[in-house]
């Protein structure tokens, strides 16, 4: 079993819709969790960083994060068909150390 | 401010070659880490430098190894390769500060393909 699940999708939804993209991790370790968007043939864009449990807003993004559950999720709303891209969750321990463990991402469509 | 520099973005090598890939951190940011980006595997850690130290390994075979100068710039080197090592490499540089209370920026990557 992985460290971290995350569904590949593909999520299609129509422009302008509430996105919801989840994570789910198994080491209770984990103390910052973030949120990376990725374009195709890019490298990953972070989005979205919170240490521990609670809700972090950055326009229209909403990160949560469950500790109890372990259980992270990020919501997009008024979606928009730049949006569309792969969104990778990622984890880290509370060490000095800067390892990822990352999520296998879940690619989303928006339409117009 | 410019962020995290990868050389070269696409190369294409043949079996048994090796590769070395060049990572410019961000100014100011002392720990670089590298990652392998497969569409089976997904995003997987190589190793991360920090003041030219390797702190952590992933689980990798020793044919992959990295360096960092005292310029906190940083090379990875890929000996002997396999068509399985065909990925896009990633590199990512932090603060690292001992709090830990910093993020992780990635270049745009290094596309190696092995024919």
């Amino acid at each position: 079993q992985k460290e971290v699940e995350q569904d590949p999708g593909p999520l299609s939804v129509p422009e302008g819709a509430i996105v919801s993209l989840n994570c789910t991790y198994s080491n209770s370790a984990f103390q910052y969790f973030m949120w990376y968007r990725q374009y195709s043939r890019k490298g990953p864009e972070l989005l979205m960083y919170t240490y521990s449990s609670g809700n972090k807003e950055d326009g229209r993004f909403t990160a949560q994060v469950d500790k109890s559950s372990k259980y992270i999720s990020l919501f997009i709303r008024d979606s928009q068909p730049s949006d569309s891209a792969t969104y990778l969750c990622a984890m880290r321990r509370s060490t000095g150390f800067q390892k990822l463990v990352f999520g296998t991402g879940t690619r989303l469509l928006v339409s117009p | 401010k410019a962020g995290v520099t990868q050389t070269p973005r696409y190369l294409i090598k043949t079996r048994g070659q090796q590769v070395t890939l060049s990572c410019s951190p961000i100014s100011g940011h002392r720990s670089v880490s590298w990652y392998q980006q497969t569409p089976g595997q997904g995003l997987q850690f190589l190793f991360e430098y920090f003041s030219e130290t390797q702190r952590n390994k992933g689980n990798f075979p020793g044919r992959f190894s990295g360096r960092q100068f005292s310029n906190s710039r940083s090379e990875m080197n890929v000996s002997t390769l396999e068509l399985g090592d065909s990925a896009l490499y990633l590199c990512a540089s932090s603060l690292a500060r001992i709090d830990s209370g910093n993020t992780i920026y990635f270049g745009e990557g290094s596309w190696l393909t092995v024919v």
